[in-house]
């Protein structure tokens, strides 16, 4: 399945499907996007970051990949299970000074069994 | 070694009033931000302490404020307020501000105005 973030606020998938959520970013200054998790009930959880001067970057059973020429960042999750349901932001930032991220709208992730 | 803890979790204000919201941030961390998340959207920043000064600053008026103790525990005050103000407050704490040393979030305070 594939989701743009703001305008398929939700992405539904089988347990052990592959995930993608796509997400636009905003300002072309930026240069550290950060994808986060965020259950119900908790904070936002860090998953996985990439700098602007990379293209992909792995993680254990992710993947996010930057499309610098188009401002377009994806999360891709593998064999998907259903504690991988929450909703998936991703921020950007612009280095340089404190970290604060800008976080998009963010996507639902429901894994059905 | 505990996290960010913020009190109350819930917290319910008639319009007008005034609150307070608390953060006390991770062990070793120094720098504290806080952040309105309405209902179905991305946390919003709304200023950023260090050194018990306001770092940072988002696009909130002035109605929030903040203050930053020797221990670096944190407060939100929200004056007047209005329905709109109904969200999950997070409070995030990291050491000098930075990323890669760690940016991690509280579970919020969800405060409803009516």
């Amino acid at each position: 399945g594939e989701s743009v973030g703001l305008h398929l606020p939700t992405l539904s998938v089988q347990e052990g499907d592959n995930s993608i959520i796509n997400c636009a970013y905003s300002n072309s200054a930026s240069d550290y996007f950060i994808w986060y998790k965020q259950e119900s009930g908790k904070g936002p959880q860090f998953i996985i970051d990439i700098r602007s001067n990379m293209d992909k970057r792995q993680g254990q059973r992710v993947t996010v990949l930057l499309n610098k020429t188009v401002k377009h960042l994806s999360l891709q999750i593998a064999a998907t299970q259903p504690g991988d349901s929450a909703v998936y932001f991703c921020a950007e930032n612009i280095q340089g000074g404190s970290y604060i991220p800008t976080f998009g709208r963010g996507t639902s992730l429901i894994v059905h069994p | 070694d505990a996290g960010v803890t913020q009190s109350p979790t819930h917290l319910i204000k008639t319009r007008g009033q005034q609150v307070t919201l608390r953060c006390s941030p991770k062990s070793g961390h120094d720098t504290v931000s806080w952040y309105q998340q309405a209902l179905g959207q991305g946390p919003q920043f709304i200023f950023q302490y260090y050194e018990e000064e306001e770092r940072q600053r988002g696009n909130f008026p002035d109605r929030f404020s903040g203050h930053q103790f020797p221990n670096y525990s944190s407060e939100l005050n929200v004056n007047a307020l209005l329905l709109g103000d109904s969200a999950l407050y997070l409070c995030a704490s990291s050491l000098s501000g930075r990323a890669d040393y760690g940016y991690t979030f509280g579970s919020g305070t969800r405060l409803t105005v009516v």
